[in-house]
């Protein structure tokens, strides 16, 4: 099956600072990514679709300026917190599209931001 | 609103029992999907309807996609420990974003 990996699976940092998650498909192409989040005990809520060389959609109420988002390669899409607030603390989830006979998305492990 | 709202939002059952999720929207899903997510850790795919009407077995679990391609089912028999998670169903109505429902979360007691 199609591997998405995350790095870091958990990042703690101060509140001020910027913290990038990369989200990489490791035996696929993907030219379509996408970044969620997800509050605890809760679904999984979309922010963003990222496309591999051009600028990321973003969902209404997502600030684009605080989730920086780039598709620089085809396997590479990160995403920077940027100026981090304890509110921005979250379980950031990445997947990405594999286009076959349907359409599949393969998701990351996840990642924990904690901001103090 | 949520597009997709999953029935029951908790369920806690002993082993053995059976036991079903509903999903449910007013709207058409191209396709639906299920998924299982532990904690901590990303949804892992189940299973992915198509058609109306189509019912998709995966060892004890039962999946149908409504004739009106409109909600789906989830049902598992004999329910085990290892069973336990939260259960999300996530539609594609004709584009490429995932809409997921708000989550079904499962506890089966030994």
């Amino acid at each position: 099956g199609a591997v998405v990996s995350q790095h870091p699976s958990r990042v703690i940092c101060k509140s001020g600072t910027s913290v990038k998650i990369e989200c990489r498909s490791l035996d696929f192409q993907a030219t379509t990514m996408f970044w969620y989040r997800q509050f605890p005990k809760k679904s999984l809520m979309l922010m963003a679709t990222s496309n591999e060389g051009s600028k990321a959609t973003y969902e209404q109420g997502v600030e684009k300026d605080k989730f920086l988002i780039n598709h620089a390669s085809l396997t590479l899409s990160t995403l920077t917190v940027t100026s981090a607030h304890p509110e921005d603390s979250s379980f950031y989830i990445c997947s990405a599209l594999r286009l076959a006979l349907s359409y599949e998305q393969y998701f990351g492990p996840g990642t924990r931001l904690t901001v103090t | 609103t949520q597009l997709l709202e999953q029935s029951p939002q908790f369920l806690s059952i002993q082993e053995g029992e059976n036991l079903t999720v509903y999903c449910n929207s007013s709207s058409v899903f191209s396709s639906l999907q299920w998924y299982r997510q532990e904690p901590g850790e990303g949804p892992v795919l189940l299973v992915t309807v198509v058609t109306g009407g189509e019912v998709k077995k995966l060892k004890r679990l039962t999946f149908q996609f409504g004739d009106a391609r409109k909600d789906s089912s989830l049902h598992i028999t004999a329910a085990q420990p290892g069973d336990t998670g939260l259960y999300l169903c996530a539609g594609y109505r004709y584009t490429d974003k995932l809409i997921f429902g708000t989550g079904t979360r499962l506890q089966v007691f030994p």
